[in-house]
């Protein structure tokens, strides 16, 4: 069974610090690694995609990627209220037709 | 209106009742997924498919029935449907594997 972990959290930083959100796989072969964000009673959506070591830079927001320690991990810069949410760490092992596991997320609370 | 939309947004049945879930994407994307998502479990899939006629069970199969006659339509059937099946119901889909998913905006399902 391939496994995704995630601190269930609540991860509470203050407005304008930086957020930690951490992801370990259990697959060694995984290929492809992907944050989403979900708001209580919506729907995941796509924020970052990472397909190799080390570091991708979106805005405010950098995945980063070590596929020897099995580990990746989302930075948020300047955290606001409005990215507080459910963020879910999903991964994809070596065949192209392997659907992606999600993690059981983690809760972000960003305080004013 | 393009994108993937699901139907019914919510959802009250009896238990033994067949009940259907709607996804319909307008992208022409070649995989769907149906992923359930409770709390403490977080999302766990049901069924996928590749292309039109293909499908393949995810990690959740039973109780559950998918077809895929036509590449935009993928809907989910509970076959007789039990209280464990309360959940939150996500349609996804994706143009090709190596891309992350868009998800729809859920159907909640109680059983009662």
């Amino acid at each position: 069974q391939k496994e995704v972990e995630q601190n269930s959290g609540p991860l509470s930083v203050p407005e304008g610090a930086i957020a930690s959100l951490n992801c370990t796989y259990s697959d060694r072969v995984s290929q492809s690694f992907f944050w989403y964000r979900q708001y209580s009673g919506k729907s995941p959506e796509l924020i970052m995609s990472i397909y190799s070591n080390g570091d991708k830079e979106d805005g405010r927001f950098t995945a980063q990627l070590n596929k020897a320690s099995q580990y990746v991990s989302l930075l948020i810069r300047d955290s606001q209220p409005s990215d507080s949410a459910t963020y879910l760490c999903a991964v994809r092992g070596r065949s192209g037709n392997t659907p992606l596991v999600f993690g059981k997320g983690t809760r972000l609370s960003v305080i004013a | 209106d393009a994108g993937i939309t699901q139907s019914p947004r919510y959802k009250i049945t009896e238990t033994g009742r067949q009940v259907t879930l709607m996804c319909h994407q307008t992208w022409s994307h070649s995989y769907m997924f149906w992923y359930r998502q409770d709390l403490g479990h977080g999302l766990r899939l049901i069924y996928y498919s590749a292309a039109a006629d293909i499908t393949d069970k995810g990690e959740v199969p039973d109780g559950y029935v998918v077809s895929r006659s036509k590449t935009e339509n993928f809907p989910l059937t509970l076959e007789s449907a039990t209280r464990s099946q309360t959940s939150v119901y996500f349609c996804a889909s994706s143009e090709r594997t190596i891309y992350g998913y868009t998800f729809g905006s859920g159907t909640r399902l109680t059983v009662v």
